[in-house]
């Protein structure tokens, strides 16, 4: 059974500087894909980044990338020069080949000015 | 292109009562998902379908729940006889069966059982 864990309830982070959200998950299954989403206090759950299990490289989405390191079975997402706006809730997910997607507990994270 | 709908937004029940949560994916996906979200918390794994296959329904968390999707398209969650842990937003999703496709969300049913 896969397992998505994150284990910061709550971030701060001060604006215009980088912060890393951390993901760590488990799974036997030697493809699978990770997904990052943002639901800010309106409810919606928006589609951030996704990075597949063969993916040589880090994947990188504007302000976003994920650090993925695969031995450590964690991918990290790194928002880079936080704006207000990124103040939300942020969840990690997996998928395991094409099946149901499953997600972690979230990080609230705080954007000071 | 439209997104996922799902109605009613909002949802007050009287403790014991059924309900039926509808859940309209987008033209096209093949992959429907159910999830529960209690205020503050993550998101609950109830249920998947996912083409003619057998649904995953490892996530309903009693047999007070079931769900079924018809043609292949409309999903409807029912809930009886409910109960006051039952209240928390119902977020319906829908994708593409490629491992990359990720979730499109609905805006969700805030149920409230009093």
């Amino acid at each position: 059974a896969q397992k998505i864990t994150q284990t910061q309830p709550g971030m701060f982070v001060q604006e215009k500087e980088a912060v890393t959200l951390d993901c760590t998950y488990d799974t036997s299954d030697p493809s699978y894909g990770l997904f990052w989403y943002k639901q800010p206090s309106s409810g919606e759950m928006i589609f951030l980044i996704y990075q597949g299990s063969y993916d040589q490289q880090n994947a990188t989405e504007g302000r976003y990338s994920l650090n993925f390191q695969k031995a450590r079975k964690s991918a990290n997402l790194v928002i880079s020069a936080s704006q207000l706006g990124d103040s939300a809730m942020y969840f990690c997910a997996m998928r395991e080949g094409t099946g149901d997607m499953r997600f972690g507990a979230g990080t609230r994270l705080t954007v000071k000015p | 292109g439209a997104g996922v709908s799902q109605s009613p937004s909002n949802k007050v029940t009287e403790k014991g009562k059924d309900v039926e949560l509808r859940c309209d994916p987008i033209s096209g996906h093949t992959a429907l998902y159910w999830y529960r979200q209690s205020l503050g918390q993550g998101l609950e794994f109830l249920i998947y379908f996912q083409g003619n296959s057998a649904p995953d329904k490892s996530g309903l968390p009693s047999d007070r729940f079931s769900a079924e999707r018809t043609g292949g398209s409309v999903s409807t969650l029912t809930i009886q006889r409910t109960q006051q842990e039952d209240s928390a937003v119902y977020l319906c999703a829908s994708s593409l069966r490629t491992e990359n496709s990720p979730l499109h969300f609905g805006n969700g049913t805030r149920l409230t059982v009093t």
